[in-house]
């Protein structure tokens, strides 16, 4: 199976931060990478797929990069209703796997 | 309105099996996979497998540790999809998703989850 770990595991920012979460995959993944957003007690929600490609509705804010093993989610300027935990995906090889999350905290 | 709804969750006894449902409305169900994710009580978010759609051949797809244990399956003349659970541990404790597999593969729609808990 494929591995996924994201980094940092809680990371501590500001309304207005540009924050980085990274995801390494412990083989190729061909760009087949999705990032979700989570909050307590709902379901997940769809930002980025194709490690680059924006969901409809998802503000421009939130933009994915990476290739090959790493991926990389940027949020260019923290709003209050960013702060929650994210998930990347890799869909390359079965079984598709998640990260462990990042959980995104008001400093 | 793209829907999908969970039921069949409870507390059952480990060894025991369990079958919950997934029904969508308000897109053609049979048009699209569908793909169950669990998330056991303040951990991650697990995958636990697939069900492509009939025209893709209908195949599923299972994590390694839920595979020969569970059974994914879909009845698209009543717009639902099946997680059959068999020999149910107390590790298969979660809250279930159902979700939709878009194009390109896009997970894009998510039910609200159902709770079951695996204990004696």
């Amino acid at each position: 199976d494929i591995q996924m770990t994201q980094s940092p595991s809680t990371l501590s920012a500001s309304v207005g931060d540009r924050v980085t979460i990274t995801c390494r995959a412990t083989q190729s993944i061909n760009g087949w990478l999705a990032w979700y957003q989570q909050k307590p007690g709902k379901a997940p929600k769809l930002l980025i797929y194709s490690a680059s490609s924006l969901e409809s509705g998802v503000p421009s804010r939130f933009y994915g990069g990476g290739s090959g093993t790493e991926f990389t989610l940027t949020i260019s300027s923290l709003q209050p209703d960013d702060f929650a935990t994210y998930y990347c995906q890799q869909y390359n090889s079965y079984p598709f796997t998640f990260g462990q999350g990042t959980k995104l905290e008001i400093k | 309105e793209v829907q999908l709804v969970e039921s069949g969750g409870g507390l059952i006894q480990p060894g025991r099996s369990l079958r919950l449902s997934c029904i969508g409305s308000g897109f053609g169900f049979g048009e699209y996979a569908v793909t169950w994710v669990r998330q056991a009580p303040g951990k991650g978010l697990e995958w636990v497998g697939f069900i492509k759609s009939f025209l893709y051949g209908g195949t599923t797809e299972y994590a390694t540790s839920v595979k020969g244990r569970f059974t994914i399956s879909r009845d698209d003349s009543k717009s639902v999809a099946y997680l059959q659970m068999d020999s149910l541990k107390t590790e298969d404790t979660a809250v279930y998703y159902c979700s939709r597999v878009g194009t390109q593969w896009r997970v894009d729609y998510w039910g609200q989850g159902t709770l079951v808990t695996v204990s004696s």
